[in-house]
């Protein structure tokens, strides 16, 4: 079964420092979604993207992140300057083409802020 | 915006129903999806209901009544591999993303 596949699996990083994650979702998937889950806690939707730019983001997303598709397979979110409350777990997923389509999601990278 | 409730934990045995119930608040509605989450895993689709009613799939069901904002998940024959995070999820209208419930934990004994 096709997958949405995450790298790395797990990123430590230094106060400050930026992050990228990188994600490569299902081939003929067309949206491409970050979701966060702090530890113990909820999956928060972060954004969504769509035919090359954003389709809807959350209250989260603010100036410190932005998402891109530098090709045809990758799908990247970058944090600028991290906090230590960025430390979590960040999840990506993609759906196909109808409103109805189910997310599939990658098993995530957990992001730790020291 | 959306409110979604679902208790926070629930236990059971093996070979018995649970129900895990789900309601929300939302500002629209355009879908509402299951997902299960084991401990350090990625969630994974179960179930999704637009339409009023129950829909079965092998062990698992789910119900969704639109006037009342309430779904529920109906586990059978409980597996000690059913022990996981039970996530409701609404889709609001206009959008694609789903916005999740705090999510049910449950743990199944023998």
């Amino acid at each position: 079964e096709p997958e949405v596949t995450q790298t790395p699996s797990h990123q430590v990083t230094q106060m400050g420092q930026e992050v990228i994650l990188r994600c490569v979702p299902i081939s003929n998937h067309l949206y491409f979604y970050w979701y966060r889950q702090i530890l113990g806690q909820k999956v928060e939707f972060l954004v969504s993207f769509y035919n090359n730019e954003i389709s809807e983001k959350s209250e989260i997303f603010d100036d410190q992140f932005s998402v891109e598709r530098p090709d045809g397979s990758n799908f990247t979110l970058k944090i600028r300057s991290t906090k230590l409350e960025d430390s979590a777990m960040y999840f990506c997923a993609s759906s196909g083409a109808g409103g109805e389509e189910k997310l599939f999601f990658g098993s995530g990278t957990q992001l730790s802020v020291l | 915006g959306q409110n979604i409730d679902q208790p926070t934990e629930m236990t059971a045995t093996e070979g018995a129903i649970v129900q895990i119930n789900c309601t929300y608040q939302t500002s629209g509605f355009n879908g509402l999806f299951w997902y299960q989450q084991h401990a350090g895993e990625a969630p994974t689709f179960l179930s999704y209901n637009v339409l009023d009613g129950l829909e079965e799939k092998g062990r698992f069901s789910s119900f969704l009544s639109r006037s009342k904002g309430y779904s529920y998940l109906l586990l059978k024959e409980l597996q000690m591999k059913d022990s996981a995070s039970y996530l409701c999820a609404v889709r609001p209208p206009g959008g694609t993303a789903l916005i999740f419930g705090k999510g049910t934990t449950l743990s199944v004994s023998s």
